[in-house]
């Protein structure tokens, strides 16, 4: 199995409400990323998971709230949302077989929409 | 300042043409990954180039990292409807787990 699957493809929640967006892979990876993405632009940059464990957030607002329940599965946890939150987020993976190289694999990721 | 510039920001051109996209820097880097993504779907690796001057070929793509591996780029060879999408040049962040992307090159192939 060589690809990260990301549920739902598409959401569409109210400002009050809470949602969560769900990632797997079954590639043995040790590092998975949250990534946002607009419309024509590069991916940014949310959370990093490595070993399970939460390395890096990118000064991400707390209305997104990353987990990590085991090496396969990250959760994101959508509460509270702005319209402006509306985007493209994609989940992806990473062997980390050391920082040379830190090749990704991506999932197709979850358009969210907030209303 | 964007650490890597990808040039030029859009293409559309006709099916059957030649394109060069390139990726530049003013840093040394390790390695450098281009990724491919289409419309609605997440980013696809397509290649990483490791050694200074190296080529790589992927069928109708030729991918060259500079000498002083600071530049790269990417040449498609009788692009068809099948290359649009956004290129992205992307490089290992040097003691994180980050991977840190360019500006990103939209490519429009029209049959």
């Amino acid at each position: 199995d060589t690809e990260v699957t990301q549920t739902p493809k598409h959401l569409v929640m109210g400002m009050t409400n809470k949602k969560s967006l769900k990632c797997e892979q079954h590639m043995g990876h040790r590092a998975m990323y949250w990534y946002k993405q607009k419309a024509k632009k590069p991916p940014e940059l949310m959370f990093v998971y490595s070993y399970e464990k939460l390395s890096i957030n990118e000064s991400v607002p707390s209305r997104f709230s990353p987990e990590c329940p085991n090496s396969s599965l990250l959760n994101l946890h959508l509460h509270a949302l702005q319209p402006e939150d509306s985007a493209l987020y994609l989940c992806a993976s990473s062997p980390l077989t050391g920082r040379l190289y830190n090749e990704q694999f991506f999932g197709p990721g979850t358009r969210l929409t907030v209303l | 300042t964007q650490l890597l510039e990808q040039s030029p920001q859009f293409l559309s051109i006709q099916e059957g043409e030649n394109l060069t996209v390139y990726c530049n820097s003013s840093s040394v880097f390790s390695s450098l990954q281009w990724y491919r993504q289409e419309p609605g779907e997440g980013p696809v690796l397509l290649v990483t180039v490791v050694t200074g001057g190296e080529v790589k070929k992927l069928k109708r793509l030729t991918f060259q990292f500079g000498d002083a591996r600071k530049d790269s780029s990417l040449h498609i060879t009788a692009a068809q409807p099948g290359d649009t999408g956004l290129y992205l040049c992307a490089v290992a962040s040097y003691n994180t787990d980050k991977l840190i992307f360019g500006t990103g090159t939209r490519l429009q192939v029209f049959p």
